[in-house]
């Protein structure tokens, strides 16, 4: 099975700062690999699918990048609606495995 | 407007069976496959299951196979997830989400429903 390790768990920041979140996979996953931002209480939201590419609706402050067992999601200027789990997913087998999530509080 | 609606769960005793539904609108559902992710209270995401767009395939977590099984009636826009056996380790809240592609053998979830919980305890 493929493990996806993500760090940091937790991440204080302020708002205006950049903040970049990593996952490891244990082993190539190409670039079959999805971030995604959930609020207390609700569904997961796709962010970034392919690594990279945008999700509809979501704002450009937000990119993902990587490819193998390395990626990034950074947010370029952090807001006050961005203060959520974030979580990475990885879909290169039939099944999903996701990170453990990183927690982006307010500093 | 794409629409995923969980429903069917509540408290249960450990040993006893559940089965959730999951009733989607908005989009051709019999090309899409369809998964059932889980998160216990406070706790990370964890797929449970898969179904390919047409049911000939379906996986399981380790953690759940031969307990619990996927399904889908494409004619009702619905897929279910019979969860038998259960345990205290399956209280959680069970989400369904769809693959964003269709005829897409593994995708990321683009739409997720609000979600259904599952207690089990005694």
């Amino acid at each position: 099975d493929i493990q996806m390790t993500q760090s940091p768990s937790t991440l204080s920041a302020s708002v205006g700062d950049r903040v970049t979140i990593t996952c490891r996979a244990s082993q190539s996953i190409s670039r079959w690999l999805g971030w995604y931002q959930q609020k207390p209480g609700k569904a997961p939201k796709l962010l970034i699918y392919q690594a990279s590419s945008l999700e509809s609706g979501v704002p450009s402050r937000f990119s993902g990048s990587g490819s193998g067992t390395e990626f990034t999601l950074t947010i370029s200027s952090l807001q006050p609606d961005d203060f959520a789990t974030y979580y990475c997913q990885q879909f290169n087998t039939y099944s999903w495995t996701f990170g453990q999530g990183t927690k982006v509080q307010i500093k | 407007q794409v629409q995923l609606v969980e429903s069917g769960g509540g408290v249960v005793q450990p040993g006893t069976s559940l089965r959730l539904s999951c009733a989607a609108s908005g989009f051709t559902f019999s090309s899409y496959g369809m998964n059932w992710v889980r998160q216990a209270p406070g706790k990370g995401l964890e797929w449970v299951a898969v179904i390919s767009y047409d049911g000939s395939n379906k996986d399981y977590a380790a953690s759940v196979k031969g307990r619990f099984t996927i399904s889908r009636d494409n004619s009702k826009n619905t897929i279910y997830l019979q969860m038998n056996s259960l345990r205290a380790e399956d209280t959680a809240v069970y989400y369904c989400a769809k693959y964003r592609a269709p005829y897409s053998s593994s995708t990321a979830g683009d739409y997720w429903g609000q979600g259904t919980l599952v207690t089990v305890s005694s």
